[in-house]
């Protein structure tokens, strides 16, 4: 199975300002057809997840655009412009390349 | 408005089995590939099962592999999964995913299911 690992495990982060979580992968994420299946969710504290990117760097509708997705192969990076009091919860990067898909284990973001 | 509501959850003692349910609306159910995911207490996301529009291509993770299966009704806008020979590690919330692009795109609210005895 395809091993994604998530830096760092926790973020706490100061209102305004940017953030980054890294996601790598145990094998490329380049499907045989072109296109690469790497996602991102949010999930607030006691709700569902939420997708906020795929495709790597796909924002979904109604995403803030302070949320962006970037990377290849089998690095990538979600960032957060400036921080607001609403994007506390925990980040999760999956790949949708390789049955079975995995997620990462979670990066806890909170405000300091 | 897209909805998935999930049901079917609750306490099992190891052994048992459950079969979960999931009602889809807002949008057109047979178009869409469907799965289940879950979230054991307190820890992070894994994927269970997938299936194609047409219920023919079905995917497992090994871990559920012989006694779960996945199952859909289009006439009813419904996604199911049988659960048996429930384990202790199998305690978590189960939510009903919609997918796209070999993703997730909505998610259900989730149903507890708890095996224990």
């Amino acid at each position: 199975d395809v091993v994604m690992t998530q830096s760092p495990l926790s973020l706490p982060v100061t209102l305004g300002q940017p953030a980054s979580i890294s996601c790598r992968s145990s094998q490329s994420l380049v499907h045989s057809g072109g296109n690469t299946y790497m996602n991102w969710f949010q999930q607030r504290p006691g709700q569902s997840p939420r997708r906020l990117i795929y495709q790597v760097s796909h924002r979904d509708s109604g995403v803030p655009d302070r949320f962006s997705g970037s990377g290849s192969g089998s690095s990538f990076t979600l960032k957060i412009s400036r921080v607001e009091a609403e994007d506390v919860g925990v980040y999760y990067c999956m790949q949708g390349t390789h049955w079975p898909f995995t997620f990462g284990p979670g990066t806890k973001v909170d405000i300091k | 408005e897209v909805q998935l509501v999930e049901s079917g959850g609750g306490s099992v003692q190891p052994g048992g089995s459950l079969r979960l349910s999931c009602a889809a609306s807002g949008y057109m159910f047979s178009s869409h590939w469907m799965g289940w995911v879950r979230q054991a207490p307190g820890k992070g996301l894994e994927w269970v099962a997938n299936m194609d529009q047409d219920g023919i291509e079905k995917y497992y993770v090994d871990s559920v592999k012989g006694r779960f299966t996945i199952s859909r009704d289009n006439a009813k806008n419904s996604l199911y999964v049988q659960m048996n020979s429930l384990r202790a590690e199998d305690t978590a919330v189960y939510y009903c995913v919609r997918m796209d692009w070999a993703s997730v795109d909505c998610w259900g609210q989730g149903t507890l299911v708890t095996v224990s005895s």
